[in-house]
């Protein structure tokens, strides 16, 4: 059974640029939440997709959006990219939300 | 404003010796709790969660302790091995009513537990 799983690995963007991140959660599950890692932080909330639609939001622009497929799949799109953006991108799946698994992340990189 | 708070950025311990990992959290609207440990170039795994209706709950060599009076809890790894190194974050959510599911998780800063030979 995979887990959770993220493409791309690493990624290097320019500043101003648009970006598109890919989740796909594990088997069963039907939440999807997007997190973001900076270095030497925890994990900060962006948000979470449920039924397709986003159900919550934490404190980003709207710089960035997502989406979430028939599949469960999900996407996080960041627009104009900015030097603070480099982060580990993290995806995590759950049935309803509860305790979630996360997938390896992308780290992105903005120069 | 932390509402989950790790204030030990790391702890060293002797392989076969307990270590205890601290974290304090301040919203009272949380009612569940967790634990993950962090490789470098991984994702977060989870180990072990509790809900507020515990105050312990125990899987194998971890154990976690709950104190909602004083918002606190703590991870036990009673005995330490060295494959135990790594970082570890608290985390906390609250139930949100759509769904009957959990909230988004709120994460400390992490402690990052080095387990000697």
């Amino acid at each position: 059974d995979a887990g959770v799983t993220q493409s791309p690995t690493h990624l290097i963007k320019t500043r101003g640029q648009q970006v598109t991140l890919r989740c796909s959660p594990k088997s069963g599950h039907d939440t999807v939440s997007w997190y973001q890692q900076a270095l030497g932080q925890g994990p900060q909330f962006i948000f979470q997709y449920y039924e397709e639609e986003e159900r919550q939001r934490g404190n980003f622009p709207d710089r960035f959006s997502g989406h979430q497929f028939p599949n469960y799949s999900s996407e996080l799109n960041v627009n104009a990219l900015l030097l603070g953006d480099s982060a580990l991108y993290l995806c995590a799946s759950s049935y309803r939300g509860a305790q979630q698994y996360f997938g390896p992340g992308t780290r992105l990189t903005v120069t | 404003d932390q509402q989950v708070k790790q204030n030990s950025p790391s702890l060293s311990v002797q392989e076969g010796r307990i270590s205890i990992l601290n974290c304090d959290y301040t919203n009272s609207m949380f009612d569940y709790f967790l634990w993950y440990k962090k490789y470098p170039a991984e994702g977060p795994t989870f180990l072990i969660s509790i809900s507020s209706i515990k105050d312990k709950n125990e899987d194998g060599r971890f154990t976690v302790f709950l104190n909602k009076s004083a918002k606190h809890l703590s991870l036990h790894i009673v005995p330490s091995q060295p494959g135990d190194s790594a970082v570890y974050f608290c985390a906390a959510s609250a139930y949100l009513s759509y769904g009957g599911s959990q909230g988004n998780l709120i994460f400390g800063k992490g402690t990052k537990l080095s387990v000697k030979p």
